[in-house]
C-alpha cells in the first residue's frame, strides 16, 4: 500500500520555466514532509522540509506548497536550470514513538531541464 | 566528502550465495538506515537501528538481515540472494533530537543478482 503517491513519473521543462511536482497522502500522522532530490550514481540529499503547520517553504528557488485539508502538497522549481536536472522525491515522516521516526518516500519525479 | 560510505559500490553476485553490504559513517550520528531503491518505486525501508542495541524491521525486511557492530558500522545481508534482490542499496544516517532530522545518504551499492 503505498502511502505517498507522486506525480508525475517523468517531467520535461524548459530552462527558465517553473517545474511542479504534487504529492498526495491519506495518513494524517505524518508530522514532516521532506523532499530529497538525487543525481545520478548518488545518494538523494535533502533539498527543502515543511511541517503541516505551515502552508509555504521558501528556499532560493525552490518552495513547497502544503494544503493541509486536501492532504497534499507540491514542489515548485522556480527559473529551472539544466542543473536541477535529477530524481525527486518526497517524502513523510511517521512518528513511532519514544523520539522514533519513520520515512515513507513517494516513487519519484525524473525532471530533466532543457536548455 | 565521504560521511556516509558503503562498499562494495557495485557487486554481481549468482543466486544462492550469502553476501554482505556495509556501511560506515564519520558523522557521529546515533541512528542508521538501510534502503533499497528500484526503478520507479522509490526508496523502501529495509531495517533500521537507533542505536547499537536496537534494530528495526522495515518495510521490506524479509530476505534481509543487517548487523549493528559499532555506533559507526551497519551491515546488510543477504543470507541467499535471489535475482528479484537485484537492485540499488542505500544506507543513511540521522541524528536524534527534536525537529526534523534530515537523513543523510551513501552513494548507494549496485547490487545484480544473477
Amino acid at each position: 500500500q503505498q502511502q505517498v503517491k507522486q506525480s508525475p513519473q517523468s517531467l520535461i521543462v524548459q530552462k527558465g520555466g517553473i517545474s511542479i511536482i504534487n504529492c498526495a497522502y491519506e495518513n494524517t500522522a505524518f508530522d514532516y514532509f521532506p523532499w530529497y532530490q538525487q543525481f545520478p550514481g548518488k545518494g538523494p540529499a535533502l533539498l527543502i522540509a515543511i511541517r503541516p503547520d505551515v502552508s509555504e517553504k521558501k528556499e532560493g528557488r525552490f518552495t513547497i506548497s502544503f494544503n493541509k485539508s486536501a492532504k497534499q502538497f507540491s514542489l515548485h522549481i522556480m527559473d529551472s536550470q539544466p542543473g536541477d536536472s535529477a530524481t525527486y522525491f518526497c517524502a513523510a515522516r511517521t512518528p513511532l514513538g519514544a523520539g522514533s521516526y519513520q520515512l515513507t518516500f513517494g516513487k519519484g519525479t525524473k525532471l530533466s531541464v532543457i536548455p | 566528502d565521504a560521511d556516509v560510505t558503503q562498499t562494495p559500490r557495485n557487486r554481481i553476485t549468482k543466486t544462492g550465495k550469502r553476501i554482505m553490504l556495509e556501511c560506515s559513517q564519520t558523522k557521529g550520528h546515533d541512528r542508521m538506515y538501510w534502503y533499497r531503491q528500484d526503478p520507479g518505486l522509490g526508496l523502501q525501508l529495509i531495517y533500521y537501528s537507533f542505536d547499537v542495541k536496537d534494530i528495526n524491521k522495515g518495510e521490506i525486511s524479509d530476505g534481509y538481515s543487517v548487523s549493528r557492530q559499532a555506533q559507526a558500522k551497519f551491515s546488510l545481508s543477504l543470507e541467499s540472494a535471489i535475482p528479484n534482490q537485484t537492485a540499488l542499496y542505500f544506507c543513511a544516517t540521522s541524528e536524534s533530537g527534536q525537529g526534523y532530522n534530515e537523513q543523510f545518504f551513501g552513494p548507494g551499492t549496485r547490487l545484480t543478482v544473477l
